[in-house]
Parts: structure tokens; C-alpha cells; sequence
């Protein structure tokens, strides 16, 4: 079973702060997905990087997939309250069953203003 | 709308009743997925239909859960004999064969 776990589980910062969120795992993945979420609605994809190493921007969001292709990391630069939500990774497994994503817990991340 | 639907889109139900749960997908997609999200538990899946092939059921966590597509389209998820731990959020995904899948908002069911 391909498990991803992802760090912080809740994160608190104040607007204009810049924070990190990690989604590691001991398998590979062939891709990976960064989805934000919020109260009430469906997950909502941000992006998918898919080389490992690769680097994705997404104006003040910063995405990157590890060298071998285990882990994965978001930064948001000067967060804004808009940046509100649950964050969440999926991996896309490898192989046969490459159409199920593996889904991390989630980083609930508020922005205070 | 042109997204994926899901209805109901919150369910109350007492212990032992069946429920059901149905899913519109994004006209023209191929492949419909549900999940179950728990508090603090992500998402979890449960079962995967990609046009006439038979369907991946590995995710459904026991014989009560069960899932249909009817023409390659709409799809119900129905749980028999509830129970408090069936209580979440299922959601339900489509995409265009292995493109990244869009979500509907979900249906938030509790057990009473």
C-alpha cells in the first residue's frame, strides 16, 4: 500500500508570511497532483508535476518534485487570506492501476489578515 | 452547469437504513471515481469505472458499499445496513480517460 504523508496537518500564520508544505512518501510516484480545498466543495487541482526535480509557479505558489520522485513540496510566498484551505497531495500510482491517486491527509492552512 | 454533480448534497440517516448517492458526471468523461473523506483521514477510494471495462472495487470497505454506472454515465453509490462509522463525505470524481480528474462538491452523510 502506497501511503504519502503530509506535514504540517494544520498550519496558523499571518498574512504576508511565507510557509512550506511537505508530502513525502517511501514509494515513487509517476506523477503527483497538489489540490486546494475548501469547506464544502470538491478538491480543486493547482497542479501536477511530473519529472522528477521539476519546478511549477503558480504566481506566489512553488512547487517541486523530488530528484526521485518520492516527495514533494508547496511554498507559498506572502500568503494571503485568500490562501485559505486545505491542501492536499496525491500521488498517481505506477504501473497498471495508474488511475488511483494516493491522497495525503490534508494541511489546513489559515491566513489571518 | 458544466462541473460534476452530486446529489444529495447532505443525507441524515438513521443506523440500519440504506442510503443512496448519485453522481453526474462531466458530459464526455470516460472515467468516473468515488472517495470517502473522513475527519482528518483524507481521501480515501473507493471504487473506479472507465467505460464498458469492469470496474476496480478494490477501494469499497465492505460487501454493504456498492456502486453502478448506467450507460456510461450517472452513477450511484449505494450503502446498505449504515452504520456511524459510514458517516463522511463521498465524493465523487470524473476525467477524460487518465486526464486529472475534476470533483463535484460531495455529499456530506451522517448517521445518526
Amino acid at each position: 500500500t502506497q501511503l504519502l504523508e503530509q506535514s504540517p496537518q494544520f498550519l496558523s500564520i499571518q498574512e504576508g508570511e511565507n510557509l512550506t508544505v511537505y508530502c513525502n512518501s517511501s514509494s515513487v510516484f509517476s506523477s503527483l497532483q497538489w489540490y486546494r480545498q475548501e469547506p464544502g466543495e470538491g478538491p480543486v487541482l493547482l497542479v501536477t508535476v511530473v519529472t522528477g526535480g521539476e519546478v511549477k509557479k503558480l504566481k506566489r505558489l512553488t512547487f517541486q518534485f523530488g530528484d526521485a520522485r518520492k516527495d514533494s513540496s508547496l511554498h507559498i510566498t506572502a500568503a494571503q487570506p485568500g490562501d485559505t484551505g486545505l491542501y492536499l497531495c496525491a500521488g498517481r500510482n505506477s504501473g497498471g492501476s495508474n488511475y488511483k491517486l494516493t491522497f495525503g491527509k490534508g494541511t489546513l492552512l489559515t491566513v489571518n489578515p | 452547469g458544466a462541473g460534476v454533480s452530486q446529489s444529495p448534497s447532505n443525507k441524515v440517516t438513521e443506523k440500519g437504513k440504506d442510503v443512496e448517492l448519485r453522481c453526474d458526471p462531466i458530459s464526455g468523461h470516460t472515467a468516473l471515481y468515488w472517495y470517502r473523506q473522513s475527519l482528518g483521514q483524507g481521501l480515501e477510494f473507493l471504487i473506479y469505472f472507465q467505460g464498458n471495462s469492469a470496474p476496480d472495487k478494490s477501494g469499497l470497505p465492505s460487501d454493504r458499499f456498492s456502486a453502478e454506472r448506467t450507460g456510461g454515465s450517472v452513477s450511484t453509490l449505494t450503502i446498505q445496513r449504515t452504520q456511524q462509522e459510514d458517516s463522511a463525505v463521498y465524493l465523487c470524481a470524473s476525467s477524460f480517460r487518465s486526464q486529472p480528474q475534476h470533483f463535484g462538491d460531495g455529499t456530506r452523510l451522517s448517521i445518526l
